[in-house]
């Protein structure tokens, strides 16, 4: 299977403060990159999509200004969780796109905010 | 919009039995996927399903696709413990081959007992 993967894979800050998720792509040169977040006990929910070298675009009731990505390059996708708060708490996960067929998803980051 | 059902949400089930995890889409998709989630874990990809009538086996699992009643179920033969896991169905959004935005169902957590 593809080769993604995250960094860090856990972190707990402080309520206010910046989190910086990456995601690699090493074996595929993703034009997309799919980023979702999975509350405890619940189901995955795609939350924005990153296209390199273009604006992302979010889904509904995510805010565009607190979950700020950028995709630099066609192997890494960032996700930064701005003035983090104790409900951002949860595990992010992003899935490289492009590839047809079978998508991979990344280990994933969780996130604590205390 | 897209909805994506899974039933049953949990299941408990003894070694040896064999059961059948059902997952129901509200629109047209032109692919399905399986996987499977550990706890703390990210996502393992178990089967992608293309075209109605597509069944696919790997192990004690089989999955297959009605894409008329927009319903995909996965069977698990003879149980063992090693299956015990939260099993995820997802359906892509759009309707292009390329378009790899997932719909994930509920999810249902099985948990396999001696």
């Amino acid at each position: 299977g593809a080769v993604v993967s995250q960094h860090p894979s856990r972190v707990i800050c402080k309520s206010g403060t910046s989190v910086k998720i990456e995601c690699r792509s090493l074996d595929f040169q993703a034009t997309t990159m799919f980023w979702y977040r999975q509350f405890p006990k619940q189901s995955l929910m795609l939350m924005a999509t990153s296209n390199e070298g273009s604006k992302a675009t979010y889904e509904q009731g995510v805010e565009k200004d607190k979950f700020l990505i950028n995709h630099a390059s066609l192997t890494l996708s960032t996700l930064t969780v701005t003035s983090a708060h104790p409900e951002d708490s949860s595990f992010y996960i992003c899935s490289p796109g492009g590839r047809g067929g079978t998508q991979y998803f990344g280990p994933g980051t969780r996130l604590l905010v205390l | 919009e897209l909805k994506v059902e899974q039933n049953p949400l949990f299941l408990s089930m003894q070694e040896g039995k064999n059961y059948t995890i059902y997952c129901n889409y509200s629109t047209t998709s032109d692919r399905l996927y399986w996987y499977r989630q550990d706890p703390g874990k990210s996502l393992e990809s178990l089967f992608v399903l293309l075209s109605n009538g597509a069944v696919k086996q790997e192990g004690r699992l089989m999955a297959s696709l009605d894409t008329k009643a927009r319903l995909s179920t996965l069977h698990i033969t003879a149980a063992v413990h090693d299956l015990s896991a939260t099993y995820f169905c997802a359906v892509n959004r759009g309707l292009h081959y390329n378009t790899d935005k997932l719909i994930f169902g509920t999810g249902t957590r099985l948990q396999v007992f001696p």
